[in-house]
């Protein structure tokens, strides 16, 4: 079975820190795929960054970053230099990488609170 | 191009009542997800359809059904609504290419309360 654990419940930073939401996954495939999405207060899931298992580069994008660690099943979000609007909602997911059976387990989500 | 739509956004319903809900897909995506969003239960996969085939289903009473449309447009329905089903019902679409499932990308959700 598929378990995704996203331990930070809530998270509140000053406007401009940077801030880390961890994400750490349990899976026996050996090819996965991890998903951070971001929900605002309007409900939508927003896609931010899809990745498989066999690719360990870390990635940044603008403020955004992951740094995935397999040793750990880990694939942690940073996102450098806060704004007010990054304050959501942020979920970690994971899926398998068989064909016809690709379903999202999300984790619990981690409410970020960006304080001017 | 279009994203996710889904209809209605918002909806009151009684119990015993039954709902059907409506999700448009972005334009060439032939795969459509649902999933329900509730404080307790968090994010919970629902089932998929694919080419107008249910493939993936998950744990879920028989109340819970779908069905998807030679265009791609895909129903959910809930039949009997229990106080329970008050929930955020997310559709997702994505495509798939020679390497598998591409991203699943989410439209805006309808809101379902039940009373």
């Amino acid at each position: 079975a598929q378990k995704v654990t996203q331990a930070q419940t809530e998270i509140s930073v000053v406007e401009k820190e940077d801030v880390t939401l961890d994400c750490v996954y349990e899976t026996r495939d050996t090819t996965y795929y991890l998903f951070w999405y971001k929900q605002p207060p309007s409900g939508e899931l927003v896609f931010l960054i899809r990745r498989n298992s066999f690719d360990e580069q870390n990635e940044i994008s603008g403020r955004y970053s992951w740094n995935f660690q397999k040793s750990t099943s880990s694939f942690n979000f940073t996102i450098t230099a806060s704004q007010v609007v990054d304050s959501a909602v942020y979920f970690c997911a994971l899926s398998r990488g068989d064909f016809g059976n690709e379903k999202l387990t999300f984790g619990t989500g981690t409410r970020l609170t960006i304080i001017p | 191009k279009a994203g996710v739509t889904q209809t209605p956004r918002y909806l009151i319903k009684t119990r015993g009542q039954q709902v059907t809900l409506s999700c448009s897909p972005i334009s060439g995506h032939r795969s459509v997800s649902w999933y329900q969003q509730t404080p307790g239960q968090g994010l919970q996969f629902l089932f998929e359809y694919f080419s107008e085939t249910q493939r993936n289903k998950g744990n879920f009473p028989g109340r819970f059904s779908g069905r998807q449309f030679s265009n791609s447009r895909s129903e959910m329905n809930v039949s009997t609504l229990e106080l329970g089903d008050s929930a955020l019902y997310l559709c997702a679409s994505s495509t798939y290419t020679a390497g598998g499932q591409e991203t699943q990308y989410f439209g805006p959700g309808t809101r379902l309360l039940v009373l």
